[in-house]
């Protein structure tokens, strides 16, 4: 159990465009997601924390507007990359956190890579 | 604030030796601790947690880590290095209450050579 997917699993898009990317949790209830996004050769940077039926909380830094997030239901939430530049390339990671369940229990989707040329 | 240190970049070790990834925290609060691994283009996958009782944790794929309240340590642990196991590994922590995410370290890559 406690399985997350993420869509499109890679994306290649032109610059200005906009991209969405699923992230659902499979077999349980997600009170919260976190999206994070990984540069190569680093660490995990938290971009936003989303919460089901919400506006989600951003990092500092994180330009709301650029970085859509909609968690409609307790099984999805989206990132949709807005105006996309090349700067904005990087692997996006989702994670979920039960809504039952021992605290601190999150559960990682498979990431998407998105490259914009 | 909460923060994880991992000190070394990169760990190299012999296949079949004893094989160490360092990591320290800084929580206010009780601390929630886990090791992930990431291979190339994939998501984590989840290796152990420390939340609370034994200070050692078993986990995943034969590695253990030893939460050391003192030095305020998770240093991740595995008795016989395989190739396989070369890796990029991350520690990271929350405080035990609330719906807080995780706080990653920057990753150390760990390289088991045959």
């Amino acid at each position: 159990g406690a399985v997350v997917s993420q869509h499109p699993s890679w994306v290649i898009c032109k610059s200005g465009t906009s991209v969405k990317i699923e992230c659902r949790s499979l077999d349980f209830q997600a009170t919260t997601m976190f999206w994070y996004r990984q540069f190569p050769k680093q660490s995990l940077m938290l971009m936003a924390t989303s919460n089901e039926g919400s506006k989600a909380t951003y990092e500092q830094g994180v330009e709301k507007d650029k970085f859509l997030i909609n968690h409609a239901s307790l099984t999805l939430s989206t990132l949709t990359v807005t105006s996309a530049h090349p700067e904005d390339s990087s692997f996006y990671i989702c994670s979920a956190q039960r809504l039952s369940g021992r605290a601190g229990e999150q559960y990682f989707g498979p990431g998407t890579r998105l490259t914009v040329t | 604030a909460q923060s994880v240190a991992q000190p070394e970049d990169q760990v190299n070790v012999a296949e079949g030796n004893p094989l160490t990834v360092k990591c320290t925290y800084s929580v206010s609060g009780n601390p929630y601790l886990f090791w992930y691994v990431q291979y190339p283009n994939r998501g984590l996958q989840f290796l152990l947690k420390y939340i609370t009782g034994d200070n050692l944790v078993k986990g995943s794929y034969g590695f253990e880590a030893e939460f050391n309240k003192s030095q305020t340590s998770f240093h991740l642990k595995k008795p016989s290095a395989l190739v396989s196991d070369s890796a990029l590994y991350f520690c990271a922590v929350r405080v035990s209450s609330g719906n807080t995410p995780l706080v990653f370290g920057k990753g150390t890559r760990l390289s088991v050579i045959a």
